[in-house]
């Protein structure tokens, strides 16, 4: 299994709401990413996890609230989110080697509109 | 903060033409470079991972070069077909920091 799934595929929600973005992989791969994507910029990356322990965190606002639940999961938790926040929220995996060859692979995304 | 260009940002070519685009970036502290194939409403596909200058590497009628020194590669497809259109991503890493992408390069093959 190559996949990583992303649930769900599209999400609108008010700013007032909380919601969460799940991510899921079957590679036994030990590093998980979140990046956000705005149209015709390139994916910019938000967090990082390395077996499981927060690793990277690009600046991100606390709006923003990620979770590694076991070496399979991300989730990323959202609450008080602001229009501009509205992008592709791609979720990516890889070994976790670190190393030159270290390949993400990612999921299809899920599209989110914050009103 | 790393800069990675790619150009054209997008292209039109014919089914069976040939086209090439390039990416772009710092020539400095080079670790990996890697391509992605990006389907509208699917996944990034992972297409290659590059290391060493003058690195060449193949998938089918996709191929791509590496020059570390002067900071750039190039993709290539051969005799475009139609289910190649897709955006063409790369990004970069120096040192043993985090993937930097590029905005990418939409490739549309008109049947």
């Amino acid at each position: 299994d190559t996949e990583v799934t992303q649930t769900p595929k599209h999400l609108v929600m008010g700013m007032t709401n909380k919601k969460s973005l799940k991510c899921e992989q079957h590679m036994g791969h030990r590093a998980m990413y979140w990046y956000k994507q705005k149209a015709k910029k390139p994916p910019e990356l938000m967090f990082v996890y390395s077996y499981e322990k927060l690793s990277i965190n690009e600046s991100v606002p606390s709006r923003f609230s990620p979770e590694c639940p076991n070496s399979s999961l991300l989730n990323l938790h959202l609450h008080a989110l602001q229009p501009e926040d509205s992008a592709l929220y791609l979720c990516a995996s890889s070994q976790g080697t670190g190393g030159s060859t270290d390949t993400q692979y990612f999921g299809p995304g899920t599209r989110l509109t914050v009103l | 903060i790393l800069n990675v260009e790619q150009s054209p940002q997008s292209l039109h070519v014919q089914e069976g033409d040939s086209t090439n685009f390039t990416c772009s970036f710092p020539s400095s502290n080079f670790y990996a470079l890697h391509w992605y194939r990006w389907e509208t409403a699917k996944s990034p596909e992972a297409l290659f991972v590059m290391t060493l200058n003058g690195d060449e590497k193949k998938k089918g009628r996709i191929s791509a070069t590496l020059n570390t020194k002067e900071g750039y590669s190039y993709l290539y497809i051969k005799g475009s077909q139609p289910e190649d259109s897709a955006t063409y991503l790369c990004a970069f890493r120096s040192g043993n920091t985090p993937l930097v992408f590029g905005k990418g390069t939409r490739l549309s093959v008109i049947a």
